[in-house]
């Protein structure tokens, strides 16, 4: 059973710091990891999707790094506002059958 | 924007009832996917389809049957609903597949079956 860890599960966070979560996933037969962005009565919203080792994506303040070696994926959010507050996803894509594998998610709640 | 929809939002049914949920999108995606989701749990893929007449089981075991007989339009049968089936339904379409492509969420149907 392939297995999509999220850490940590629920994070508290000052408006203005900066903050970051882990996603951890298999690193055999990766193909992609996903991340989305979840506000509660929404729907998820697709943050990034990344197929390379040592990729780096951005889409402003937010950052998303890709280690496929070690099986593992940080989300950055620098300057938090209260409008980061949600649910952030990861999922993994695997290679063989293109099955996805979502984590429970990381709960982040900006602080005023 | 995403252009996918759902009805209803949210849905209190009796056992034994008969409902389907609905799943609907205009930007013309091939594949679309339905999710279930418990409480505090993850996101698990229940049924999929690469396109018109063709549907396939996900990860997650489910009694539930889906259907595509048009592209914008991949609905979601209980024939007979049972508590058990209380959870969050999710759907969701890319225009390519997962590898590379990102899924374009509907906004979820609650179930609670008494």
């Amino acid at each position: 059973i392939l297995n999509v860890e999220q850490s940590p599960q629920s994070l508290h966070v000052q408006e203005g710091d900066s903050t970051n979560f882990t996603c951890s996933f298999p690193s055999s037969n990766f193909y992609a990891l996903h991340w989305y962005r979840w506000e509660t009565a929404k729907s998820p919203e697709a943050l990034f999707v990344m197929t390379l080792n040592g990729d780096e994506k951005k889409k402003g303040r937010i950052s998303a790094t890709l280690n496929t070696k070690e099986g593992y994926s940080y989300l950055y959010i620098k300057g938090s506002q209260p409008e980061d507050s949600a649910t952030y996803l990861c999922a993994f894509v695997d290679g063989r059958d293109d099955k996805i594998i979502f984590g429970k998610g990381t709960r982040l709640h900006i602080l005023p | 924007e995403a252009d996918i929809y759902q009805t209803p939002r949210y849905l209190v049914i009796g056992t034994g009832k008969k409902i389907t949920l609905e799943c609907s999108q205009t930007m013309g995606h091939d594949k679309m996917y339905w999710y279930q989701q418990d409480p505090g749990m993850e996101l698990h893929l229940i049924h999929y389809s690469y396109g018109v007449n063709s549907t396939e089981k996900g990860d997650l075991s489910s009694e539930s049957t889906v259907s595509r007989i048009r592209t914008e339009h991949f609905p979601l049968t209980l024939e007979s609903a049972r508590p058990s089936h209380t959870s969050q339904y999710l759907c969701a379409s890319s225009g390519q597949g997962v590898r590379t492509d990102t899924q374009y969420f509907g906004p979820g149907t609650r179930l609670t079956v008494l």
